[in-house]
């Protein structure tokens, strides 16, 4: 069964500070690693990754695979309070094409 | 506006009602997706449509039956639900199988 594990599950830090948010993956036939931010309702896509080493980055946030050690860590440096949101991983195979499997998510509160 | 279209925003139902919830999606996407967001539990997928040829998760109860008429339309339909059924019910397309996930804002099920 494919599992994804996300920590911490929740974090408070003050804007202006650097966040790193870990998500580590068990997956049978490996394709995809994807984020998602959820804010109030609808979670937005943020980033897929599907090669180890290659950084994606997004303005203030980047990500970042390890397919060796099985780990994705997605970065957010000087944080806002629009940044408090509830960041989802996701990892897709092959396998089960079609059937994303989620973490439980970390919460991100950023304090003015 | 997400382009992932969820009605209706919230819905409470007793338990021996039948209910609808529909989304629709303008994207031009070829895959179609209902979640399950519980509280202190990860997204968990529920169905899913490609070019409306249905993918079931084995663990749905009967009381949740899908329907996608066409690639644009997916419709959840509800009945002798339980308590515990209660949920965010989030709608989802992507282009194709494994590609990233565009969120509707949800249904919120209470049933009572």
């Amino acid at each position: 069964e494919d599992k994804v594990v996300q920590s911490p599950l929740s974090l408070v830090v003050h804007e202006g500070d650097t966040v790193t948010l870990n998500c580590s993956y068990e997956v049978t036939n490996f394709r995809s690693l994807l984020w998602y931010k959820q804010e109030k309702k609808a979670p937005t896509f943020l980033f897929m990754l599907t090669s180890s080493g290659i950084e994606k980055k997004s303005g203030r946030l980047s990500s970042i695979l390890d397919k060796k050690e099985l780990f994705s860590i997605l970065n957010i440096t000087a944080t806002q309070t629009g940044d408090s949101a509830v960041y989802l991983c996701a990892v897709d195979s092959n396998t089960n094409a079609g059937k994303s499997t989620f973490g439980d998510g970390t919460t991100l509160t950023v304090k003015p | 506006e997400t382009g992932v279209t969820q009605t209706p925003r919230h819905l409470v139902m007793g338990m021996t009602n039948k209910k609808s919830l529909k989304c629709e999606q303008h994207l031009g996407h070829n895959a179609m997706y209902w979640y399950k967001q519980s509280a202190k539990k990860p997204l968990e997928l529920m169905f899913v449509y490609s070019l409306e040829e249905r993918v079931e998760n084995n663990s749905v109860p009967s009381r949740f039956s899908p329907e996608c008429p066409n690639s644009s339309h997916l419709f959840l339909h509800l009945h002798t639900l339980q308590p515990e059924d209660s949920a965010l019910y989030l709608c989802a397309s992507s282009l194709v199988y494994n590609s990233p996930l565009h969120f509707g804002n949800g249904t919120r099920l209470t049933v009572t």
